[in-house]
């Protein structure tokens, strides 16, 4: 089955670039989406289909997605960037949702 | 607004049984797949379950399959999870989560607690 691997932690100075990856098998071939989450608080969407952004969400947040790869970069990092974030495929072979462990991320 | 509300957590002894409930308001509930997702104190997240629009696809991951049904009233624009033999590794907050296009989840409940012991 689809395992998606991620650090289980980075730490970044603020105005610094932030890339958070998710390695999986051929992940390249499928549709990536990745999550924040803030102490207390549900998970937000902040990347869909590998690079898109929904609405309210920064610029500063995009993905991309090639081979055994995916990434989420944050590219100046604010304190408020604090949180755990989470990659989330469709395991289409099982019929099957995987998470990735997911990355908390500190700004220094 | 797009909104997602759960309810029905709770303190349950083990071998038990819980229904949570997700009611949607703001959206089309017809149309939109949802899931169940949950998060162990601590941990990081856990897909439980998946149910398209009109109730033809469900899909559970292995660790709740057998115990935990997922089911839905579009008349009602509510989700359910029934939940029997309950474990203490059940544990967790229950959110739902309304799927899009190829799969991104766009909104989210705010959680609601399960406690096994």
């Amino acid at each position: 089955s689809l395992v998606l691997t991620q650090p289980p932690s980075m730490s970044v100075a603020p105005g610094q670039a932030a890339a958070i990856t998710c390695g999986g098998n051929n992940i390249g071939h499928k549709h990536v989406h990745w999550y924040q989450q803030k102490p207390g608080q549900a998970p937000v969407l902040v990347v869909y289909d590998d690079r898109d952004r929904p609405s309210g969400i920064p610029e500063r947040f995009s993905g991309s997605n090639s081979g055994h790869t995916a990434t989420l970069t944050i590219s100046t990092v604010e304190a408020g960037d604090e949180a755990d974030y989470y990659c989330h495929v469709w395991d289409s072979s099982r019929d099957h949702v995987v998470f990735g462990g997911g990355t908390r991320l500190t700004v220094l | 607004e797009v909104e997602l509300v759960e309810s029905g957590g709770g303190l349950v002894t083990p071998g038990g049984s819980l229904r949570l409930s997700c009611g949607a308001s703001g959206f089309m509930f017809r149309s939109y797949a949802m899931n169940w997702v949950r998060q162990a104190p601590g941990k990081g997240l856990e897909w439980v379950s998946y149910i398209s629009g009109d109730s033809s696809f469900i899909y559970y991951s292995d660790s709740v399959r057998g115990r935990l049904t997922i089911s839905r009233d579009n008349a009602k624009n509510s989700l359910f999870l029934q939940m029997n033999s309950l474990r203490s590794e059940d544990t967790a907050v229950y959110y739902c989560a309304r799927a899009f296009g190829n799969g991104g989840w766009d909104s989210w409940g705010q959680g609601a607690l399960v406690t096994v012991s």
